[in-house]
């Protein structure tokens, strides 16, 4: 199994514009998220999503959307990139057992928004 | 609203020290705790806490939850500098408003040889 896996690794964007920053998973887990790291703030959440079709918005979704049209892939859209947007993005997954319930992270994506 | 505190933020310790990192947590329909390690890339998994009392452990590592007094432990033992890291506590606790995974800011220790 790969885990959970984020592309790109780095990116640069300029202010406005757009892009998707991909996860996707194998472990057929239902549950995904997303998280934006900033120093001193630990983990936040952008949005989740229980399963396939279902998405909800977490603590920080302004300027973020997303979509999960299978169990395995769950994309996090920029619309128009601001400064502000700066940071380290996470995909997790979890299998959201009632018994077991860890968040399996992938490696991140550093965005910097000029 | 819920929230998730941990102390200290940050932590310098010498090689064979013993430190005790601090969660505490304020949130409804509490499920579990959970402590991950975050060097320099993706969290990794320490620990899943539900129970009050009952100490899990892995190797140097352990931790301990109170759901009374609603705060929990991590305790590493004998530290090296590969412990050198940002320690994480999150809470999980569904259909809590909008957020079921509530991290705290982390503890970040360092280990100096």
């Amino acid at each position: 199994n790969a885990g959970v896996t984020q592309t790109p690794k780095f990116q640069v964007l300029k202010t406005g514009q757009s892009m998707t920053l991909q996860c996707a998973q194998d472990m057929n887990h239902e549950y995904m998220s997303w998280y934006r790291q900033d120093p001193g703030m630990g983990l936040r959440l952008i949005h989740y999503s229980v399963g396939a079709g279902i998405t909800d918005q977490g603590e920080v979704p302004n300027g973020y959307n997303v979509s999960r049209s299978t169990t395995e892939d769950f994309p996090l859209r920029l619309l128009s990139a601001a400064p502000s947007q700066t940071s380290v993005y996470f995909c997790a997954s979890s299998p959201q057992k009632r018994e077991y319930n860890e968040q399996f992270f992938g490696p991140g994506t550093r965005l910097t928004v000029l | 609203e819920d929230k998730v505190v941990q102390s200290p933020l940050s932590l310098v310790v010498h090689e064979g020290d013993t430190v005790t990192l601090n969660c505490s947590y304020e949130v409804t329909n509490f499920r579990s705790l959970l402590w991950y390690k975050q060097e320099k890339k993706a969290p990794t998994f320490l620990f899943m806490l539900t129970s009050s009392g009952i100490e899990k452990k892995s190797g140097r590592l352990s931790s301990i939850l109170d759901k009374k007094e609603l705060f929990s432990i991590l305790n590493i033992t004998a530290t090296q500098t590969g412990d050198s890291a940002i320690y994480l506590c999150a809470v999980e606790a569904p259909a809590s408003g909008n957020t079921p995974l509530v991290f705290g800011k982390g503890t970040r220790l360092s280990v100096i040889a």
